[in-house]
């Protein structure tokens, strides 16, 4: 099994730009997560998919962003436009929902830099 | 509300024994979960408890007390590439198969 796909690994570009985050969850997986961590907020969770539907999207800072889920093995986080403090990893992460503990596997991370 | 309470950081030495803590309030309960993190990769998971008692795995074995709303890691024969961020997380009824983290314990081994 591959794992948790997440591209690009790393992105730097600059304020005002539009940034695309894209993950792979592991196949069979229905739940997916977005997080975001920096050294000062830790581990933060963004929004999560239950069979590709947004569960909750509490987490998400503000209308710059966005995620989508088109179908069960793709979805995208979007950024626009984006600002220096949205410097942080982006981690993507899968469970299948069913299994005791909701297990998550996560993605390498995407590692952002705004200037 | 629902929280997770872990020291943020513990220091050990190299072939010790060490144990995380982590104390949880939630409306309901299904396990506790731990995961690992090494400075610049991913959390990858490492144990879940649903009932009481301790589990082992090998160096490491996690422990649950469902009565008083506790768990600890404890990792033995430390070694220096233990050094990490472990976090406690849970789940719950409610919590629509997402988990609930605390805020991690960076654990600092020394030679």
């Amino acid at each position: 099994d591959a794992g948790v796909i997440q591209s690009p690994r790393h992105e730097v570009t600059e304020m005002g730009q539009e940034v695309t985050l894209r993950c792979k969850p592991i196949s069979g997986h229905n739940s997916l997560f977005w997080y975001r961590q920096t050294m000062m907020r830790g581990l933060e969770l963004l929004i999560y998919f239950n069979n590709n539907v947004p569960i909750d999207d509490s987490g998400m800072p503000e209308d710059r962003f966005s995620a989508k889920m088109p179908n069960a093995s793709f979805s995208t986080l979007k950024i626009q436009p984006s600002e220096p403090r949205d410097s942080a990893v982006y981690f993507c992460a899968s469970s299948l929902a069913l299994v005791a503990g909701y297990t998550q596997y996560f993605g390498p991370g995407t590692r952002l830099t705004v200037l | 509300g629902q929280s997770l309470e872990q020291p943020s950081e513990v220091t050990a030495v190299e072939g010790a024994i060490v144990q995380i803590n982590c104390t949880y309030q939630t409306s309901g309960f299904y396990g506790l979960s731990w995961y690992q993190q090494h400075d610049g990769g991913a959390p990858t998971f490492l144990s879940y408890n649903a009932l009481d008692g301790l589990e082992e795995t090998g160096r490491f074995s996690s422990f649950l007390s469902r009565s008083d709303s506790y768990g600890y890691l404890l990792l033995q024969e430390l070694q220096m590439k233990d050094s990490a961020s472990y976090f406690c997380a849970v789940s719950t009824p409610d919590s629509n198969y997402q988990l609930i983290w605390g805020a991690g314990t960076k654990l600092i081994i020394k030679p």
